[in-house]
């Protein structure tokens, strides 16, 4: 059963405009959030958190909101460039203590942006 | 910079060979994992590591083996490879200390792995 839910496998943005990237999830201890993007051949390269005490968290173009009560991320690109274009996984973090922790990734969302 | 080393970006294996992937960080983090990304089904994790000689069965750990001799090698041993595992194979490494940059993780460039 999936806790980490990406729920498009894929997007396509004209240049210019706003990306919107969405997560949602089920388990209520997750504390933590990252997105990761990921280019073909190559491994994943974290690209922006949130800890579950924040709504938002914004770093230059990129903004992740996260609303808790709805269980729901948003990762938001603005403006989308073609140097984005990249497979983007959302994933959840639970401290499960004794200094151990689980870690889920989504499936991953597909973006294109396109020039 | 964390540096998560993958010591082979592309292998070819024969079905039925023993295949072993390898996996160095230098940050002196405790935590190391295996993933496998396949298209459509995402990050899988298969093996985990906490500590040296210590390991942990992920989701999919069917097929596979690992070694934590040392903090920073953790290996990755297909026994007997088949063509279903066929995949691109990502290492990664973290902290156990959260605040100690234990809030992320790391990944190596991954490992192409072709079995025919």
């Amino acid at each position: 059963d999936q806790q980490v839910k990406q729920n498009s496998p894929s997007l396509s943005v004209q240049e210019g405009r706003i990306s919107i990237l969405n997560c949602d999830y089920t388990n209520s201890m997750f504390d933590y959030f990252l997105w990761y993007k990921k280019y073909p051949a190559e491994g994943p390269t974290f690209l922006i958190s949130i800890s579950s005490i924040k709504d938002k968290n914004e770093d230059g173009r990129f903004t992740v909101f996260l609303n808790k009560s709805a269980k729901h991320l948003s990762l938001h690109i603005v403006p989308s460039q073609p140097g984005d274009s990249a497979v983007y996984f959302c994933a959840a973090f639970w401290d499960s203590g004794a200094g151990s922790y689980q870690l889920t990734f989504g499936k991953g969302t597909k973006l294109s942006v396109i020039p | 910079d964390v540096k998560v080393t993958q010591s082979s970006r592309y292998l070819v294996k024969r079905t039925g060979e023993k295949v072993f992937l390898e996996c160095v960080q230098d940050m002196d983090h405790e935590n190391m994992f295996w993933y496998r990304q396949d298209p459509g089904l995402g990050l899988r994790l298969i093996y985990f590591s906490y500590d040296v000689k210590m390991k942990e069965k992920g989701d999919i750990p069917e097929g596979y083996s690992v070694s934590r001799e040392k903090k920073e090698r953790f290996s990755l041993i297909l026994e007997s490879a088949s063509t279903n595992q066929t995949s691109m194979y990502l290492c990664a490494s973290s902290s156990q200390f959260r605040g100690r940059s234990g809030n992320t993780i790391y990944f190596g460039e991954g490992s192409w792995l072709t079995v025919v």
